[in-house]
Parts: structure tokens; C-alpha cells; sequence
């Protein structure tokens, strides 16, 4: 059964970098894109980004670029969101979530999510 | 970028009640809305693709309608384990923008 995972939560100084991952399994990991989205605390959700495993093609909230990296590994089905120079607005958790296709920009299967705390 | 709003932003119906909740968008976006439910603590889940296709898995008592900037969810039956967050998304354009959610509770 389809399956994803990510990496647990992690604290964070100001400025600092953190690195989320995120791993696939029970489906073919090259055929589907993988998104991240964005939950402060007691509010919506936010689209961060893509990455498509095949190609590595990556697209970006104007917002996060600059700052967002987003990575894959084929030979461990698993892909990373790197964010750096992080402030306490960075706060959230972090969802990873399979797309149900590619390009196709809904989100069949999500992870459990990663609380990012970002405080001195 | 899009924007999507959402009415109401919250609701408390009984059990049995049909509830409705509204999406709308500031230009044409045909039928690309989704709609997802996200109980407290846990991940979205989609049940709702292309406006009115019902995710596999998901209760038939969950129905969506609309095309263009107006869309309607619906739940005929509210069930105790519906209670959560229900957001739309809308995908015509990128990027992706969520509505600012509907908290469901039972009254």
C-alpha cells in the first residue's frame, strides 16, 4: 500500500537550516510529483512546492525562492525540502503529499507531517 | 495569484443534518477544485478531485458542484466522524491556493 513518511521534528535557531524528508513507498516513486504545504500553527495551508522525481524538475512559491531547495533520491525513493534562514514565521508543520500524478496538483496521499519549531 | 474564499468559516450542526459549504474564486478556474477534510492532528485527506469526482474510499454522503468561481460541498448525512476542517484548493493555475477552511463540529 502507498506509503509516506517523513522525518521527525526538529528545533531550530533563527537563521539557521533545516532538511525534511520525505519517503515513498508501495508505488512507482518516478511517476508522481511530490508537493510540500505548509500548516502555522492553528491555521490553513500553504503550498511551498514541487519536486517531479523522475526529472528532479522543481517549482517554487515565489515567496520561498531563494530559500527552498527541494532534492530527490531515486535509489531510496525519498525526496527533501531544505529551508534555510529560517525565522519564528517558519514555524508550521511540514507536509509532504504525493501528487496524483504529474503536474497534475492534487494530493492523493500526505505524510504525517514535521513540526518545525523555529526559537532562540 | 487566485484567491479562494469559503462560507461559512465555521458551522455546528446535529447528526443527520446535510451541510453545506461554499468556495469561491476571483476568476474562472472551470473545474479544477478539490476538496479535502483534515481532522485535529492528522494530515488532509482529498475527497473531492475536479469538482464533483468522488475520491476511491470516500463515504458517498460527501458530494461536490460547481464550475467557473462558484462551488458547493456537501455533506447529506453529518456523522460524528465528520467533525474537522474541510479546505478547497484550486488548481487551474499555479500555484496552488487553498480556502482558509470550514471548521465542522456537532452541535
Amino acid at each position: 500500500q502507498v506509503q509516506v513518511v517523513q522525518s521527525g521534528a526538529e528545533v531550530k535557531n533563527p537563521g539557521a537550516s533545516v532538511k525534511i524528508s520525505c519517503k515513498s513507498s508501495g508505488y512507482t516513486f518516478t511517476s508522481h510529483c511530490i508537493h510540500w504545504v505548509r500548516q502555522v500553527p492553528g491555521q490553513g495551508l500553504e503550498w511551498i512546492g514541487l519536486i517531479n522525481p523522475s526529472s528532479g524538475t522543481t517549482s517554487y512559491l515565489q515567496k520561498f525562492r531563494g530559500r527552498v531547495t527541494m532534492t530527490r533520491d531515486t535509489s531510496t525513493s525519498t525526496v527533501y525540502m531544505e529551508l534555510s534562514s529560517l525565522t519564528s514565521e517558519d514555524t508550521a508543520v511540514y507536509y509532504c503529499a504525493r501528487d496524483l500524478g504529474v503536474f497534475r496538483y492534487f494530493f492523493d496521499y500526505w505524510g504525517q507531517g514535521t513540526l518545525l519549531t523555529v526559537s532562540s | 495569484d487566485i484567491q479562494m474564499t469559503q462560507s461559512p468559516s465555521s458551522l455546528s450542526a446535529s447528526v443527520g443534518d446535510r451541510v453545506t459549504i461554499t468556495c469561491q474564486a476571483n476568476q474562472d478556474i472551470s473545474y479544477s477544485l478539490n476538496w479535502y477534510q483534515q481532522k485535529p492532528g492528522k494530515a488532509p485527506t482529498l475527497l473531492i478531485h475536479d469538482a464533483s469526482s468522488l475520491q476511491t474510499g470516500v463515504s458517498s454522503r460527501f458530494s461536490g458542484s460547481g464550475s467557473g468561481t462558484d462551488f458547493t460541498f456537501t455533506i447529506s448525512s453529518l456523522q460524528p466522524e465528520d467533525i474537522g476542517t474541510y479546505y478547497c484548493q484550486q488548481f487551474e493555475n499555479v500555484p496552488v491556493i487553498f480556502g482558509p477552511g470550514t471548521k465542522v463540529d456537532i452541535k
